[in-house]
């Protein structure tokens, strides 16, 4: 669980949709996470998708999620100048004691 | 409902010196964690309690870390002696009895060790 990996940087236009990408590194995981950390907070949870489901919409919110490939991603439509943060996706291996191991996280801008 | 709370919200300290970290999670959480997160990096888990005991502290470096929760509610973290290593933020969560095991977190405590 220790190589959730993530892009570093993001950019997008206010109005634009993002898409920000994930690749987890078990695929018996049985949850996966999306956070967002906004400067100087703590982490928020924004969604969560369970192993069984291809997609989850939540509002402005899309998680997709590929398991063969072990590739979540977060699509955030008409994205908006509150929505600049560091998002990190995480995974709960089945190995352990249901901890989460995130990613590096992608830090995304949205340009006005 | 209130949320997790942690103090103080920021610390400097001189290498070689103690520091302790405090943390209120919410009421009735039963599974209480504390994270570093590293500058640039996602948080990784230092130790994980259930109610007053350690279910997890494989990452903890106990030669100069150690937690407690005596009560299984507040939770302290202590560092002795810090190194400027452990300069990042310390974050503390807490998750209810089973669900979808979504981990709540507090503001978080950034510790700056010179």
């Amino acid at each position: 669980g220790e190589d959730v990996e993530q892009s570093l940087f993001l950019s997008v236009r206010e109005g634009d949709s993002s898409v920000i990408n994930c690749t987890y590194t078990d695929s018996s995981s049985t949850y996966l996470y999306w956070y967002k950390q906004e400067p100087g907070a703590g982490l928020q949870l924004l969604t969560y998708i369970f192993s069984n489901m291809d997609m989850k919409q939540d509002q402005r919110l899309t998680v997709l999620l590929n398991k063969k490939d072990k590739h979540l991603s977060l699509r955030i439509a008409d994205t908006q100048t509150g929505d600049s943060a560091i998002y990190f996706c995480a995974e709960i291996p089945q190995t352990g004691a249901n901890n989460l191991f995130f990613g590096t996280g992608t830090r995304l801008t949205v340009i006005p | 409902e209130a949320g997790v709370a942690q103090s103080p919200r920021y610390k400097i300290i001189e290498k070689r010196q103690s520091v302790a970290f405090w943390c209120n999670p919410i009421s009735g959480h039963a599974t209480l964690y504390w994270y570093q997160q590293i500058l640039g990096q996602g948080p990784k888990l230092l130790i994980q309690f259930q109610n007053n005991g350690v279910v997890d502290d494989s990452q903890l470096p106990k030669d100069r870390f150690s937690a407690e929760r005596l009560k299984g509610v507040d939770s302290t973290l202590k560092i002795q002696p810090a190194k400027l290593e452990d300069s990042a933020v310390y974050l503390c969560a807490s998750r209810p009895q089973g669900g979808t095991y979504e981990q709540y977190f507090g503001p978080g405590t950034r510790l700056t060790v010179t």
